[in-house]
């Protein structure tokens, strides 16, 4: 079936503005991630759904990021009042069920990814 | 210490050889490993993925897993130019399985 998907593939926004990203997971996963990558850096994880909730929002790095999810499916990532340094891409990624407890469900299969610039 | 090491690299290996990246971990009830290969601009791609000690050989590629040693390696047999990349080590995180811990990544360059 499909992958992940995610758009827009480019964001070119001004200082200040709010963004929305979106993360469509692959149908019948039921985890969904946002992970941020710097320019030259590994990947920061942000935040973690288990259908449209939040368990671990731990990574997520001020209170200008937001994420939901609804229908466990689709996923939104808010970033408001945008700074210079929320430039980046952003990943999103999807597993089957990251808490059925069989190894192989925790495999996350990654979108394509949002590249956002913030002028 | 951090989670999953990885030496950053760049590591570089002549065409047809085998190239050997290795991960350590420090959760020593961590239970599955997976290997990603992430292309420049590009998203990280699954390539591996490996539960129990021992070897697991997929193609050209080969993880291995060392639990007493918490290391996980992968091996690359016969390397092409289009194995130029860089390798990401993954580890569910001990305090919630369903998140995993990415390492920094190897970047493998193969020269012809």
């Amino acid at each position: 079936g499909a992958g992940v998907s995610q758009s827009p593939s480019n964001k070119v926004t001004e200082k200040g503005k709010d963004v929305e990203l979106r993360c469509d997971p692959i149908s019948g996963h039921t985890a969904l991630y946002w992970y941020r990558q710097s320019l030259g850096q590994g990947l920061e994880f942000l935040i973690y759904f288990q259908g449209n909730s939040a368990p671990d929002k731990s990574g997520l790095p001020s209170d200008r990021f937001s994420a939901e999810r609804t229908g466990g499916s689709v996923s939104t990532l808010t970033i408001q009042r945008t700074q210079q340094e929320d430039s980046a891409v952003y990943l999103c990624a999807s597993s089957l069920d990251g808490l059925a407890g069989v190894a192989a469900y925790n495999e996350q299969f990654f979108g394509p990814g949002t590249r956002l610039t913030v002028l | 210490q951090k989670e999953v090491e990885q030496n950053s690299g760049p590591l570089s290996v002549p065409e047809g050889a085998i190239a050997s990246l290795n991960c350590t971990y420090s959760d020593r009830g961590s239970q599955s490993f997976f290997w990603y290969r992430q292309y420049s601009g590009k998203s990280p791609e699954l390539i591996m993925s490996i539960y129990s000690n021992g070897d697991k050989e997929d193609g050209r590629f080969t993880a291995q897993l060392n639990k007493a040693s918490q290391y996980v390696s992968l091996l690359i047999r016969d390397s092409q130019p289009s194995d130029s990349a860089t390798y990401l080590c993954a580890v569910p995180a001990y305090s919630s399985a369903s998140k995993i811990i990415f390492g920094s990544g190897t970047r493998l360059s193969i020269r012809p």
